[in-house]
C-alpha cells in the first residue's frame, strides 16, 4: 500500500461530459504529480503541483485542469471528453519539490464511450 | 528521435538470470527514475538516481551522465519481477519525460 488514494478506480461516461478525478497523496507528502497512461502514448506527465502551488506542467490539453487544496488533496478535472481521453490516470506524491521517490496511487481508469 | 529510448522493448528470461535493461536520454537531466508496473497495472518507483549507482535487494541502477545512458540490473531474477519496466527522466524544466517501457518475463 503505497499510502495515496486515487478515487474513482473506474470511471465510464460520454462524450462531451465532465468529470473530476480525485488523489488523496501520502501522510506527509507536499508533491502531487498526475499522470496519463494510454495504449497509444504510454506514460505521459500532465502536471505537478507543490503544496497548493503549480509547479510543472507537462503535455496537459487545455481542457484539463487540475487543483492541489489546501488539506494537500488534489483533483483532476477533465471537461469535453473525447474517445481518445480513455486511459489510466495515476496520481503520485512525494515528500519535497523536486527529486525525491515517488509513491504512486492505483489509478483512475476512465472510459469514455 | 524519442527523446528517452528503452532497450530492450521485450525481454524473456529464466528464472536465476542476470537481466540488464537500458536507459538512453537525449535531454538533459535532473535525475532518472526507474519505475516497475505490475500486470494489474500498479506503479513502484524502484529507483531516483542523479549520479553513480543504487543497490536495493536484487536489483542495481547505474547512471552514466556524460553518455546520457542508465541501466538497471536483476539479479537472480524471479518469476514475481515480471512486468513492465519504466525509466522516466526529469528535464530542467521539471517536466517527466517517460520512455517506452521494457517488458519482462521470468519463466520459472
Amino acid at each position: 500500500d503505497s499510502g495515496v488514494t486515487q478515487t474513482p478506480k473506474h470511471l465510464i461516461t460520454a462524450t462531451g461530459q465532465r468529470v473530476t478525478l480525485r488523489c488523496s497523496p501520502r501522510s506527509g507528502d507536499l508533491s502531487v504529480y498526475w499522470y496519463q497512461q494510454s495504449l497509444d502514448q504510454g506514460l505521459q506527465f500532465l502536471i505537478h503541483y507543490y503544496n497548493g502551488e503549480e509547479r510543472a506542467k507537462g503535455n496537459i490539453l487545455e481542457r484539463f485542469s487540475a487543483q492541489q487544496f489546501p488539506d494537500l488533496h488534489s483533483e483532476l478535472n477533465l471537461s469535453s471528453l473525447e474517445l481518445g481521453d480513455s486511459a489510466l490516470y495515476f496520481c503520485a506524491s512525494s515528500g519535497g519539490v523536486s527529486n525525491q521517490p515517488q509513491h504512486f496511487g492505483d489509478g483512475t481508469r476512465l472510459s469514455i464511450l | 528521435k524519442n527523446e528517452v529510448e528503452q532497450s530492450p522493448q521485450n525481454l524473456t528470461a529464466q528464472e536465476g538470470e542476470f537481466i540488464t535493461i537500458n536507459c538512453s536520454y537525449s535531454v538533459g537531466i535532473s535525475a532518472l527514475h526507474w519505475l516497475q508496473q505490475h500486470p494489474g497495472g500498479g506503479i513502484v518507483s524502484l529507483f531516483m538516481l542523479s549520479s553513480g549507482k543504487k543497490k536495493h535487494g536484487r536489483l542495481i541502477a547505474t547512471i552514466n551522465i556524460q553518455e546520457k545512458h542508465s541501466s538497471l540490473h536483476i539479479t537472480a531474477s524471479h518469476p514475481r519481477d515480471s512486468a513492465v519496466y519504466i525509466c522516466a527522466a526529469l528535464n530542467y524544466g521539471q517536466n517527466f519525460v517517460f520512455g517506452p517501457g521494457t517488458r519482462l518475463s521470468v519463466l520459472p
